[in-house]
């Protein structure tokens, strides 16, 4: 089983729709979450980090169930610049980041 | 924000050269970095982790003597691939995270990535 978990897609949404997707962790001990975003052929960048209070970002929120061990992303309004790769990461308590492979998506007009 | 250089861009070249990558981070002092792999759809893989002045951790399965990574000073880490391989052919990507206030939540920030074709 992998560390964490995605679902690959591709997500094909309509421009203005909204989208949400989780990702599960195995590893309890996992302390810090991270939402990140990556362009094709290019390299990842942040888009949030998730806290467990949740947190929102303008059109983008996160969310942290430790019970259950996912995390989700929401993204409202959604635009065309929005289809990319979103890399869901763990964090160990050495600081050692742990990636899911990645979720597809894509924002049709 | 925090802004980390990665070059070259892209290299092509034959089987069995060796090949370095420099990684710059350009504002800040990174006391830590760390250098990825991705093969196509697949996820970012930790190589290794390498400290300022102290030599480099490697993960499982990645070999220390073909993927060598000098992290001489605060903002600057180099990863050679000594003997490169068709199969060494990918994405490598390295990003620094600062020193400094709670590291339980700093992000890493990443370099722009190096695509790696050995023919």
């Amino acid at each position: 089983r992998k560390e964490v978990e995605q679902d690959p897609g591709p997500f094909n949404v309509p421009e203005g729709a909204t989208v949400a997707f989780n990702c599960t962790y195995s590893n309890s001990a996992s302390q810090s979450f991270f939402w990140y975003r990556q362009d094709c052929r290019k390299e990842p960048k942040l888009l949030m980090s998730v806290y467990s209070s949740g947190n929102e970002d303008g059109r983008f929120t996160a969310q942290l169930n430790r019970a259950s061990q996912y995390i989700s992303l929401l993204i409202r309004d959604s635009k065309l610049s929005d289809s990319a790769t979103y890399l869901c990461v763990a964090s160990d308590s050495n600081y050692q980041l742990i990636w899911g492979a990645g979720t597809k998506l894509i924002i049709k007009p | 924000g925090a802004v980390v250089s990665q070059h070259p861009s892209w290299v092509i070249c034959k089987s069995g050269t060796s090949v370095k990558i420099e990684c710059r981070s350009l504002d800040f002092q990174a006391t830590t970095m760390f250098w990825y792999r991705q093969f196509p759809k697949q996820s970012l893989m930790l190589m290794a982790t390498s400290n300022e002045g102290s030599k480099a951790t490697y993960e499982q399965g990645v070999e220390k003597d073909k993927f060598l990574i000098n992290h001489a000073s605060l903002t600057l880490s180099t990863l050679t691939v000594t003997s490169a391989h068709p199969e060494d052919s990918s994405f490598y990507i390295c990003s620094a995270r600062g020193r400094g206030g709670r590291g339980i939540n700093q992000p890493q920030h990443f370099g722009d990535g190096t695509r790696l074709s050995i023919l």
